[in-house]
């Protein structure tokens, strides 16, 4: 079965500091990956997404950057945080099946809370 | 420009109040539309995917419908332990991308 990591749970970093959030997905291959953003109350806001290793599309200029060394693998960083980096950050996979969208849409990870202070 | 709409944007009921939550959209070439449950704190769940105007899906208390510009997700006789934030995003044909709505938070007092 499928599963996505990721971590850590909860986050608290003073401003100016360096970011790593890594995702990690089991039981399939070549999925689409996707690093989401949330503040309270608020909608999803797509941050990145990947199709391969290598390839990463920026939807939002930020203080952030992403990477997928490795298939199954997607870092979302920054080298230094701003207060307004403070949210929810969520991963996401989605596979294609027969060039579509899987019914279930995207799977998402569990969330890393965000402080910076 | 392609939008998802979501009202309202917090609902409290009763337990066994029924009521229905609404997004409304504007896509060129919808491809398929996903409604997802969100507890505080956790990513959000897949519930149903609706593909074409006229499809229902049911899911428990909840039942969820399609028109050409618009979904509803039905929730009758709620129980507490539904109270979530619902959230519905669209597909266009133009990616894989889904556009999210900003929510509907459902609140059912005992």
């Amino acid at each position: 079965s499928q599963t996505i990591h990721q971590w850590p749970a909860t986050l608290v970093q003073p401003v100016g500091s360096p970011l790593s959030l890594e995702c990690t997905v089991e039981g399939t291959s070549n999925p689409n990956l996707y690093w989401y953003r949330q503040a309270a109350g608020r909608g999803l806001q797509l941050l990145f997404y990947s199709v391969g290793i290598g390839q990463i599309s920026s939807e939002v200029p930020q203080n952030l950057s992403a990477s997928r060394p490795q298939d199954r693998q997607f870092i979302l960083s920054s080298k230094k945080l701003l207060l307004s980096d403070s949210g929810f950050y969520l991963c996401a996979w989605s596979v294609l099946r027969q060039g579509r969208l899987a019914n279930y849409g995207y799977t998402f990870g569990s969330g890393t809370r965000l402080t910076v202070v | 420009e392609d939008q998802v709409t979501q009202s309202p944007e917090a609902l409290r009921l009763q337990e066994g109040e029924s009521s229905s939550l609404n997004c409304s959209y504007t896509v060129s070439g919808l491809r398929g539309l996903f409604w997802y449950r969100q507890d505080p704190g956790k990513g959000p769940e897949f519930l149903f995917t609706l593909y074409s105007a006229g499809e229902e899906k049911e899911k428990e208390r909840l039942k969820a419908t399609l028109t050409k510009k618009e979904s509803f997700l039905h929730i009758t006789a709620p129980k507490p332990e539904d109270s979530a934030t619902y959230l519905c995003a669209v597909l266009r044909d133009s990616n894989y991308q889904l556009i999210w709505g900003a929510g509907t938070k459902l609140i059912i007092k005992p």
